[in-house]
């Protein structure tokens, strides 16, 4: 299977600021039809997860512009441009190339 | 506007057996690929099985294989998850979501929590 690596696994910010999550698969998530299909999914406290970027970029639709997501091959990262007190929750990857899908351990993001 | 309805979570006896169901609407249940994703307390999320729209193709990560069956009804826009030989770490949150052409999960449910326990 393949493994996805978050880190930081606890990521406390102050309000307004910047934030960075990085995500690593242990193959390249490259599909052979040429597409990347790396999500990333944001789980509010209480609530179901939420697909908030997939294939590495594009963003769902009603998410903010602050989130963006970047990233090739194996490397992926998830940027919130100036965190707000609604964006604290957990943040995962998952990986949608490969058999079985597989979750990353998951970011916590917390208001410092 | 799509929603999913999980129901059927409770608590069951190790060995014993659920069966979950996935009520769908607001959209073309027949065309969609779904899963079932769990989440045991405090934990990640865990992928745990998909099905094809027909129903022809059912697919389960290795831990559940051979216990769990996953089915739909499109006639009805429901999906299940019959869940047999129950052990202690299928103790979860169980979400169905449907899958969209991205190969992701682009709509989830509410959940439906299952214990298992003595």
């Amino acid at each position: 299977d393949v493994v996805m690596t978050q880190s930081p696994l606890s990521l406390p910010v102050s309000l307004g600021q910047p934030a960075s999550i990085s995500c690593r698969s242990s193959q390249s998530l490259v599909y052979s039809d040429g597409n990347t299909y790396l999500n990333w999914f944001q789980q509010r406290p209480g609530h179901s997860p939420r697909r908030l970027i997939y294939e590495v970029s594009k963003r769902d639709s009603g998410v903010p512009d602050r989130f963006s997501g970047s990233g090739s091959g194996t490397d992926f990262t998830l940027r919130i441009s100036r965190v707000e007190a609604e964006d604290v929750g957990v943040y995962y990857c998952m990986q949608g190339t490969h058999w079985p899908r597989t979750f990353g351990q998951g970011t916590k993001v917390e208001i410092k | 506007e799509v929603q999913l309805v999980e129901s059927g979570g409770g608590l069951v006896q190790p060995g014993g057996s659920l069966r979950l169901s996935c009520a769908a609407s607001g959209f073309t249940f027949s065309s969609y690929w779904m899963s079932w994703v769990r989440q045991a307390p405090g934990k990640g999320l865990e992928w745990v099985a998909n099905i094809q729209p027909d129903g022809s193709g059912k697919y389960y990560v290795d831990s559940v294989k051979g216990r769990f069956t996953i089915s739909r009804d499109n006639a009805k826009s429901s999906l299940y998850l019959q869940m047999n030989s129950l052990r202690a770490e299928d103790t979860a949150m169980y979400y169905c979501a449907r899958e969209d052409m991205h190969n992701t999960f682009d709509y989830w449910g509410q959940g439906t929590l299952v214990t298992v326990s003595s």
